[in-house]
Protein backbone atom coordinates (compact mmCIF):
# COMPACT_ATOMS: atom_id res chain seq x y z
CA UNK A 1 0.00 0.00 0.00
CA UNK A 2 1.05 3.60 -0.87
CA UNK A 3 1.48 5.64 1.74
CA UNK A 4 3.07 9.56 2.21
CA UNK A 5 3.39 10.65 5.78
CA UNK A 6 4.20 14.69 5.81
CA UNK A 7 5.79 16.29 8.71
CA UNK A 8 6.58 19.60 9.82
CA UNK A 9 3.90 21.62 9.73
CA UNK A 10 4.31 24.66 13.03
CA UNK A 11 3.52 27.79 13.88
CA UNK A 12 5.94 30.40 12.79
CA UNK A 13 6.33 33.93 12.55
CA UNK A 14 6.71 35.87 9.59
CA UNK A 15 9.71 36.02 7.91
CA UNK A 16 10.67 32.85 9.45
CA UNK A 17 11.53 29.42 7.95
CA UNK A 18 10.36 25.79 8.40
CA UNK A 19 11.01 22.16 6.94
CA UNK A 20 8.38 20.27 5.45
CA UNK A 21 9.17 16.53 4.81
CA UNK A 22 7.31 13.46 3.82
CA UNK A 23 8.22 9.69 3.98
CA UNK A 24 7.16 7.79 1.08
CA UNK A 25 6.40 3.39 1.66
CA UNK A 26 4.82 0.92 -0.46
CA UNK A 27 6.39 2.01 -3.75
CA UNK A 28 9.44 2.23 -5.24
CA UNK A 29 10.26 6.43 -4.67
CA UNK A 30 12.98 6.95 -7.24
CA UNK A 31 11.00 5.61 -9.84
CA UNK A 32 8.27 8.91 -9.23
CA UNK A 33 8.39 12.62 -9.69
CA UNK A 34 7.19 14.09 -6.36
CA UNK A 35 4.97 17.19 -5.97
CA UNK A 36 3.88 19.54 -3.17
CA UNK A 37 0.20 21.17 -3.15
CA UNK A 38 -1.23 23.66 -0.38
CA UNK A 39 -4.13 24.65 0.49
CA UNK A 40 -5.27 27.70 2.45
CA UNK A 41 -8.26 27.57 5.00
CA UNK A 42 -11.42 27.47 3.57
CA UNK A 43 -9.65 27.72 0.13
CA UNK A 44 -9.02 25.86 -3.07
CA UNK A 45 -5.85 23.73 -3.94
CA UNK A 46 -2.70 25.54 -5.16
CA UNK A 47 0.27 23.44 -6.82
CA UNK A 48 3.58 24.83 -5.05
CA UNK A 49 6.21 22.66 -6.69
CA UNK A 50 7.75 19.79 -8.30
CA UNK A 51 10.79 17.62 -8.32
CA UNK A 52 11.97 14.54 -11.01
CA UNK A 53 13.49 11.42 -9.89
CA UNK A 54 16.89 12.68 -9.40
CA UNK A 55 16.36 16.94 -8.72
CA UNK A 56 17.84 17.92 -12.33
CA UNK A 57 14.39 18.90 -12.83
CA UNK A 58 12.46 21.12 -10.48
CA UNK A 59 9.68 24.31 -10.76
CA UNK A 60 7.68 25.95 -8.23
CA UNK A 61 4.88 28.33 -8.13
CA UNK A 62 5.62 31.96 -9.43
CA UNK A 63 4.89 33.05 -5.25
CA UNK A 64 7.25 30.73 -3.76
CA UNK A 65 10.51 31.17 -6.47
CA UNK A 66 13.58 32.21 -4.18
CA UNK A 67 12.05 31.55 -0.76
CA UNK A 68 10.76 27.69 -1.52
CA UNK A 69 13.20 24.89 -2.51
CA UNK A 70 11.85 21.07 -3.15
CA UNK A 71 14.07 18.77 -2.80
CA UNK A 72 14.36 14.69 -1.76
CA UNK A 73 16.43 12.27 -0.78
CA UNK A 74 15.63 8.20 -2.57
CA UNK A 75 17.89 7.15 0.23
CA UNK A 76 15.75 7.71 2.49
CA UNK A 77 12.36 7.28 0.57
CA UNK A 78 11.89 11.35 1.87
CA UNK A 79 10.16 14.14 0.01
CA UNK A 80 11.23 18.05 1.21
CA UNK A 81 10.02 21.61 1.37
CA UNK A 82 12.03 23.84 2.96
CA UNK A 83 10.56 27.14 2.94
CA UNK A 84 12.08 30.76 3.81
CA UNK A 85 10.67 34.32 4.10
CA UNK A 86 7.71 33.07 5.12
CA UNK A 87 4.55 35.39 4.78
CA UNK A 88 1.16 35.41 6.64
CA UNK A 89 -0.38 33.88 2.78
CA UNK A 90 1.55 30.60 3.27
CA UNK A 91 -0.67 29.38 5.66
CA UNK A 92 -2.41 25.80 4.45
CA UNK A 93 -2.36 22.65 5.12
CA UNK A 94 0.82 21.24 2.49
CA UNK A 95 0.08 18.38 1.09
CA UNK A 96 2.87 15.99 -0.95
CA UNK A 97 1.49 13.55 -3.63
CA UNK A 98 3.23 10.89 -5.96
CA UNK A 99 3.18 12.06 -9.14
CA UNK A 100 2.94 9.83 -12.07
CA UNK A 101 4.19 12.00 -14.88
CA UNK A 102 2.10 15.89 -15.83
CA UNK A 103 0.75 16.01 -12.78
CA UNK A 104 -0.77 12.91 -12.55
CA UNK A 105 -1.36 12.67 -8.42
CA UNK A 106 -2.06 9.11 -7.89
CA UNK A 107 -1.10 9.34 -4.20
CA UNK A 108 -1.52 12.02 -1.76
CA UNK A 109 -0.63 12.10 2.10
CA UNK A 110 -2.75 13.75 4.94
CA UNK A 111 -1.24 16.93 4.93
CA UNK A 112 0.65 19.27 7.82
CA UNK A 113 -0.68 22.79 8.89
CA UNK A 114 1.56 25.42 8.03
CA UNK A 115 0.70 28.38 10.17
CA UNK A 116 2.78 31.70 9.19
CA UNK A 117 0.99 34.85 12.37
CA UNK A 118 2.77 37.21 14.47
CA UNK B 1 -0.31 30.84 -17.32
CA UNK B 2 -3.58 29.08 -17.52
CA UNK B 3 -6.48 30.04 -15.82
CA UNK B 4 -8.95 27.27 -15.18
CA UNK B 5 -12.78 28.28 -14.71
CA UNK B 6 -14.98 25.94 -12.99
CA UNK B 7 -19.28 25.99 -13.06
CA UNK B 8 -21.07 25.97 -11.20
CA UNK B 9 -19.29 26.63 -8.13
CA UNK B 10 -21.70 24.69 -6.10
CA UNK B 11 -24.29 22.02 -7.19
CA UNK B 12 -27.18 19.97 -5.12
CA UNK B 13 -28.00 17.08 -6.49
CA UNK B 14 -30.78 14.38 -5.61
CA UNK B 15 -29.44 10.61 -5.07
CA UNK B 16 -29.82 9.09 -8.94
CA UNK B 17 -29.47 12.02 -10.84
CA UNK B 18 -27.10 12.60 -13.05
CA UNK B 19 -24.45 15.89 -12.65
CA UNK B 20 -22.13 18.05 -15.15
CA UNK B 21 -19.17 20.15 -13.78
CA UNK B 22 -17.33 22.25 -16.57
CA UNK B 23 -13.63 23.42 -16.67
CA UNK B 24 -12.86 25.97 -19.04
CA UNK B 25 -9.30 26.76 -19.79
CA UNK B 26 -8.29 30.21 -20.71
CA UNK B 27 -5.23 28.36 -23.00
CA UNK B 28 -5.53 25.57 -24.54
CA UNK B 29 -4.16 22.12 -22.90
CA UNK B 30 -3.11 20.28 -25.98
CA UNK B 31 0.53 19.71 -25.44
CA UNK B 32 2.88 18.93 -28.46
CA UNK B 33 3.21 14.96 -27.63
CA UNK B 34 -0.36 15.19 -28.40
CA UNK B 35 -1.68 14.42 -25.26
CA UNK B 36 -4.61 16.91 -23.21
CA UNK B 37 -3.01 17.09 -19.72
CA UNK B 38 -6.25 17.98 -18.09
CA UNK B 39 -6.82 16.21 -14.44
CA UNK B 40 -9.75 16.15 -12.01
CA UNK B 41 -9.76 15.12 -8.55
CA UNK B 42 -12.33 15.34 -5.58
CA UNK B 43 -11.67 16.21 -1.80
CA UNK B 44 -14.33 14.27 0.25
CA UNK B 45 -15.06 16.46 3.54
CA UNK B 46 -11.94 15.99 5.59
CA UNK B 47 -9.84 14.30 3.18
CA UNK B 48 -7.11 14.54 1.49
CA UNK B 49 -7.58 14.83 -2.57
CA UNK B 50 -8.01 11.87 -4.56
CA UNK B 51 -7.62 11.58 -8.68
CA UNK B 52 -10.90 10.65 -10.51
CA UNK B 53 -9.66 10.96 -13.96
CA UNK B 54 -6.59 12.14 -15.55
CA UNK B 55 -5.77 13.22 -19.26
CA UNK B 56 -9.21 14.09 -19.72
CA UNK B 57 -11.40 11.15 -19.95
CA UNK B 58 -9.08 7.91 -17.98
CA UNK B 59 -10.42 6.47 -14.89
CA UNK B 60 -8.03 6.19 -12.75
CA UNK B 61 -7.75 2.65 -10.55
CA UNK B 62 -11.16 2.11 -8.53
CA UNK B 63 -13.48 4.91 -9.89
CA UNK B 64 -16.89 4.03 -10.60
CA UNK B 65 -17.52 3.67 -13.90
CA UNK B 66 -20.61 6.76 -13.34
CA UNK B 67 -17.66 9.17 -13.62
CA UNK B 68 -16.66 10.23 -17.02
CA UNK B 69 -14.26 13.19 -18.25
CA UNK B 70 -14.60 14.71 -21.76
CA UNK B 71 -13.63 17.74 -23.42
CA UNK B 72 -10.43 18.69 -25.46
CA UNK B 73 -8.77 22.16 -26.06
CA UNK B 74 -10.13 24.68 -23.12
CA UNK B 75 -13.29 23.09 -22.76
CA UNK B 76 -13.49 20.07 -20.51
CA UNK B 77 -16.57 18.60 -18.74
CA UNK B 78 -16.58 15.95 -15.86
CA UNK B 79 -19.62 13.81 -15.61
CA UNK B 80 -21.41 11.64 -12.94
CA UNK B 81 -24.42 9.63 -14.40
CA UNK B 82 -26.14 8.93 -10.92
CA UNK B 83 -24.79 10.67 -8.11
CA UNK B 84 -24.52 8.82 -5.13
CA UNK B 85 -24.32 9.56 -1.36
CA UNK B 86 -20.29 9.01 -1.62
CA UNK B 87 -19.79 11.36 -4.02
CA UNK B 88 -19.93 14.19 -2.04
CA UNK B 89 -17.18 16.71 -1.91
CA UNK B 90 -15.47 19.85 -3.88
CA UNK B 91 -14.20 18.80 -7.24
CA UNK B 92 -11.17 20.18 -9.29
CA UNK B 93 -10.27 20.06 -12.49
CA UNK B 94 -6.36 20.69 -13.19
CA UNK B 95 -4.50 21.23 -15.97
CA UNK B 96 0.09 20.02 -15.94
CA UNK B 97 1.52 22.02 -18.40
CA UNK B 98 1.56 25.73 -17.63
CA UNK B 99 2.58 25.31 -15.33
CA UNK B 100 0.20 23.39 -13.09
CA UNK B 101 -3.15 25.28 -11.79
CA UNK B 102 -6.30 23.94 -10.15
CA UNK B 103 -9.57 24.83 -10.97
CA UNK B 104 -11.78 26.82 -8.28
CA UNK B 105 -13.44 23.93 -7.06
CA UNK B 106 -17.28 22.96 -7.34
CA UNK B 107 -18.90 21.82 -4.47
CA UNK B 108 -21.26 18.65 -4.68
CA UNK B 109 -24.14 18.46 -1.97
CA UNK B 110 -26.82 15.85 -2.17
CA UNK B 111 -30.54 17.30 -1.76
Amino acid sequence: EVTLVESGGDLVRPGGSLRLSCVASGFTFVDYWMTWVRQAPGKGLEWVATVNYDESQKDCVASVKGRFTISRDNARNSLYLQMNSLRVEDTAVYYCARDAGWSRLDSWGQGTLVTVSS
Amino acid sequence: DAVLTQTPLSLSVTPGQPASISCKSSQSLLHSDGKTYLHWYLQKPGQSPQLLISEVSSRFSGVPDRFSGSGSGTDFKLQISRVEAEDVGVYYCMEAIHPPTFGGGTKVEIE
